[in-house]
């Protein structure tokens, strides 16, 4: 346990719902990212956040695509009218600026569109 | 047994044998490198790093090994256990920026007792 959590472990849902997903990070992280993880494949950036503010957000990121971190704690991510491209794991990392350079993962939430 | 890059996805040892798993990175202006190792249904989870300004890393049973000049980074497991089976991903970050890590597409571990 690296002391990131992540909620839900697990979604189903329909194509064209929506759905969100929560991230809390170590407490005393103020950087906060977002990856995309497809089967076999190397997490893919997202976007990240340093405390409150969404810094960098990456071209995969479309417009169906929401995060926010309201409080420079916790965050979430929001996928708008779900498509079933959208199918994979979503992770959550956490690291403090200006301290050691990794980043501590979240278990993920792994998401199926049908 | 010895992977040659992330271009052979799995890697089967024998339990007690040494495991080298590679990886070729494209960013010459890559200044920071990471491997990570993945559990089924678990999240990466950071196992060493290395900077650009050194050439070799050890850890508990880890090894890394950094080659500029070639852009190659290698993972060495000595006396690989069954709790050694994951994906191990390495990562790279290039100087300046954000720290925002650019991840290779992983080869598989596979122990046998």
């Amino acid at each position: 346990d690296t002391g990131v959590s992540q909620d839900p472990r697990h979604k189903i849902t329909k194509r064209g719902q929506n759905v969100t997903f929560r991230c809390d990070p170590i407490s005393e992280h103020n950087r906060l990212y977002w990856y995309r993880q497809t089967l076999g494949q190397g997490p893919e950036f997202l976007t990240y956040f340093q405390n409150e503010a969404q810094l960098e957000k990456s071209r995969l990121l479309s417009d169906r695509f929401s995060a926010e971190r309201p409080k420079g704690s916790f965050s979430t991510l929001e996928i708008q009218r779900t498509e079933q491209g959208d199918s994979a794991m979503y992770l959550c990392a956490s690291r403090l600026q200006g301290g050691q350079e990794t980043q501590y993962f979240g278990p993920g939430t792994r998401l199926l569109v049908l | 047994g010895e992977s040659v890059g992330l271009h052979l996805p799995t890697l089967s040892v024998q339990e007690g044998d040494n495991s080298i798993i590679n990886c070729a990175y494209s960013n010459s202006a890559s200044d920071y490198f990471i491997w990570y190792k993945q559990e089924s249904g678990k999240g990466p989870q950071f196992i060493i790093d290395i900077r650009s300004n050194m050439d070799k890393r050890q850890g508990q049973r880890v090894t890394v090994l950094l080659n500029k000049t070639v852009k190659h980074l290698s993972l060495q497991i000595a006396a690989t256990q069954p709790g050694d089976s994951a994906v191990y991903f390495c990562a790279e970050k290039a100087s300046g920026g954000s720290y925002i890590p650019t991840f290779g597409r992983g080869t598989s571990l596979i122990v046998h007792p």
